[in-house]
């Protein structure tokens, strides 16, 4: 079976330090991968979603980045961390086969910063 | 384009009553459409989908959702609510076969039961 692990579970930083939150995905080849943001009270924000190793596309222009070095690989970074940035992040995989693209959550990293 | 409104923020029902959480969709191609589940602090679980079979579709613990294109609406149901079943629930619809397999999520509604 599929599973998918992110780490930290929970992380505070301090304004202007760099970020790198990780996610794994294991018993699968081949997935979409996507990282979403989640503030306080509010939906979920598509933030980058990759397609394969070293394609990634960003939904909306911000601090952060993304990388997919491995298949089943997904970061997330900061250079220079904003208060804007605390949140809820959520990794998150799909088959990546046309037709079924229902995903499969991780169980998130709280960041806060300070 | 496609959205998806989830028409009430918060709901509040007794335990061993009925639950209704209602959702209305907006898409200009055959939709598939998902049920998550949230409980606080942790990740999303995959409640139910419909992706063009049975217009009623059954999910996990009890929970039931019903597409009515007429409507544009896939309300999420359940017979009786258990203590269990408080949490932040999102109605999701996706373009079936778009690039990148993106899901557009609602607003969440807050579910809330009282013993």
């Amino acid at each position: 079976s599929q599973t998918i692990h992110q780490w930290p579970a929970t992380l505070v930083q301090p304004v202007g330090s760099p970020l790198s939150l990780e996610c794994t995905v294991e018993g699968t080849s081949n997935p979409n991968l996507y990282w979403y943001r989640q503030a306080a009270g509010r939906g979920l924000q598509l933030l980058f979603y990759s397609v394969g190793i070293g394609q990634i596309s960003s939904e909306v222009p911000q601090n952060l980045s993304a990388s997919r070095p491995q298949d089943r690989q997904f970061i997330l970074s900061s250079k220079k961390l904003l208060l804007s940035d605390s949140g809820f992040y959520l990794c998150a995989w799909s088959p990546g086969l046309a037709g079924y693209n229902e995903q499969f959550f991780g169980p998130g990293t709280r960041l806060t910063v300070l | 384009a496609q959205s998806v409104t989830q028409l009430d923020s918060h709901v509040s029902v007794s335990e061993g009553t009925p639950v209704l959480l209602r959702c209305n969709y907006s898409s200009s191609y055959s939709p598939s459409l998902f049920w998550y589940v949230q409980h606080p602090n942790k990740g999303l679980q995959l409640l139910l989908k419909y992706t063009s079979a049975a217009t009623l579709v059954k999910g996990i613990n009890g929970f039931e959702a019903e597409f009515k294109k007429s409507e544009t609406s896939f309300h999420l149901t359940k017979p009786s609510a258990h203590m269990s079943d408080a949490a932040e629930y999102f109605c999701v619809v996706s373009q079936r076969y778009n690039q990148g397999g993106k899901l557009i999520f609602g607003q969440g509604t807050e579910l809330s039961v009282k013993p």
